[in-house]
């Protein structure tokens, strides 16, 4: 069964506008990982935040980790037309059968 | 490096038909897996292979068997095709490397069922 879900399912917004998408889990993690999957194409991993992080940058994006709500949020900061994508968070979970758990995703367009 | 490669790119198969996808990656990763992705499902693990010469069941891995060939493949089979396999399968590996691991993905097999 699917460990996260994001929120919203999909948004629609404006070039240069910032985009936040959320997700949350329900059980206890080792680090939480967001990925972009471009239509038609596989997906590619963007940053991970481990489980005793609280925040993380990577150029344009801005992740939050929240353990207490078991919630994370992915910022896209001054959003462009090439960030039209589904995200997908992933939770890390497990010792030493770790495996990643993926969430169904939020589809993102992005309007020139 | 080419990364995570599939073959093939896209399949028909009547129902009943048996195929295999192939995966490799020359990223001399030790974990390898099969995912199936569908409308509003996300993606779901089928099988994985945490090193060469093991292999074990993930979410959904009925009607489906798979082989870790050598460190660098991974195949999956459908031995008799049903039309619920209709679906975009994905290859990742990853290096395992402790409790950090980020997965690299293949471009996909997209597979029709009739």
């Amino acid at each position: 069964s699917q460990q996260g879900e994001e929120d919203p399912q999909a948004l629609s917004i404006q070039e240069g506008e910032n985009a936040t998408m959320n997700c949350s889990y329900k059980t206890s993690i080792n680090n939480l990982q967001w990925y972009r999957q471009n239509s038609g194409r596989g997906l590619v991993h963007l940053i991970l935040i481990r489980s005793n992080e609280r925040e993380k940058h990577s150029g344009r994006l801005r992740v939050t980790l929240d353990t207490s709500k078991k919630s994370s949020s992915l910022l896209i900061t001054a959003s462009r037309a090439a960030d039209t994508a589904s995200y997908f968070c992933a939770t890390g979970h497990g010792g030493s059968n770790y495996k990643l758990t993926f969430g169904k995703g939020t589809l993102l367009t992005v309007n020139p | 490096n080419a990364g995570v490669t599939q073959t093939p790119k896209f399949q028909v198969l009547k129902t009943g038909q048996s195929m295999t996808l192939q995966c490799a990656q020359d990223m001399n990763h030790n974990s390898m897996y099969w995912y199936r992705q569908d409308p509003g499902m996300g993606l779901r693990l089928i099988y994985y292979s945490a090193s060469e010469g093991t292999t074990d069941k993930g979410e959904v891995p009925n009607g489906y068997n798979v082989s870790r060939l050598n460190k660098r493949e991974f195949s999956l089979r459908l031995e008799s095709a049903a039309p619920s396999q209709t679906s975009v399968y994905f290859c990742a590996s990853s290096a395992r490397t402790g409790a950090e691991e980020t997965q690299y993905f293949g471009p996909g097999t997209r597979l029709l069922v009739l």
